[in-house]
C-alpha cells in the first residue's frame, strides 16, 4: 500500500498568513493527488484534484503543486473560514489512501 | 445540485451486521463510481470500498475485505454497504462519496455521514 505522510500534523497561524502543508507518498503517484478540507462535525469538502486543479467554487487562495512523491497545499492568505483539518489522498493505486491530516488552528 | 444522503447507521453488537444506504440525486447516478469512506472518532479518513458506475467492478480496503459488500441499484439511485462480522474497530462515521468520473478515485461530492457504533 502507498503510505501518505503529511506534515506538520498541526500548525497555528494568523489570518492573512501564508500557509503551506506538505504531503509525501511512499512511492511515486504521478499527479494523482487530491486535497480535502474538513471542519469539526462536518463531511470532508473537496478542494484540489490532480495535484493542482481547483474544485469548482474553491477560492483561488488555495493552490497545489508537486509531482511524483512530494506535494504541497498552499493557502496564500489564510481566512477565518480556512481553520480546519486538511487531508491529502492518493488515487494512483488501490487501496486509496489518505494522509493523517493537518489541523490548522488560530494563533 | 448533487446530493448524497446516508442512512442505516446505529448501535450494533460485535459480530453483528448492518446495512448502510446512500440515496443519490442531482446527477446521472449510473455514470459515476461511488465510494464509502469512514472516519473513526477523533481519527483520520480511511477509504473502505468503491464500485464502478455499472456495478461490474468492486474494490475493498484490506481491513474490510471479506466482511463488507458494496452494491448499487442504478434504477433507484441507491448505494449500499452490507457490513457483516462487525468489530469494535469498525466504529466510525461512514461517508458516501461520488467519484469524479467512473474510476478516478477522487471524490468530488460527499454525504453528511452516518455513525456506526459497534459495542456490547
Amino acid at each position: 500500500d502507498i503510505q501518505m505522510t503529511q506534515s506538520p500534523s498541526s500548525l497555528s497561524a494568523s489570518v492573512g498568513d501564508r500557509v503551506t502543508i506538505t504531503c509525501r507518498a511512499s512511492q511515486g503517484i504521478s499527479s494523482w493527488l487530491a486535497w480535502y478540507q474538513q471542519k469539526p462535525g462536518k463531511a470532508p469538502k473537496s478542494l484540489i484534484y490532480t495535484t493542482s486543479s481547483l474544485q469548482s467554487g474553491v477560492p483561488s487562495r488555495f493552490s497545489g503543486s508537486g509531482s511524483g512523491t512530494d506535494f504541497t497545499l498552499t493557502i496564500s492568505s489564510l481566512q477565518p473560514e480556512d481553520f480546519a483539518t486538511y487531508y491529502c489522498q492518493q488515487y494512483s493505486t488501490y487501496p486509496l489512501t489518505f494522509g493523517g491530516g493537518t489541523k490548522v488552528e488560530i494563533k | 445540485e448533487v446530493q448524497l444522503l446516508e442512512s442505516g447507521g446505529g448501535l450494533v453488537q460485535p459480530g453483528g451486521s448492518l446495512r448502510l444506504s446512500c440515496a443519490a440525486s442531482g446527477f446521472t447516478f449510473s455514470s459515476y463510481a461511488m465510494r464509502w469512506v469512514r472516519q473513526a472518532p477523533g481519527k483520520g479518513l480511511e477509504w473502505v470500498s468503491g464500485i464502478r458506475g455499472s456495478g461490474g467492478s468492486t474494490y475493498y480496503g484490506d481491513s474490510v475485505k471479506g466482511r463488507f459488500t458494496i452494491s448499487r441499484d442504478n434504477s433507484k439511485n441507491m448505494l449500499y454497504l452490507q457490513m457483516n462480522s462487525l468489530r469494535a474497530e469498525d466504529t466510525a462515521v461512514y461517508y458516501c462519496a461520488r467519484d469524479w468520473g467512473d474510476s478516478s478515485g477522487y471524490c468530488d461530492h460527499w454525504g453528511q455521514g452516518t455513525l456506526v457504533t459497534v459495542s456490547s
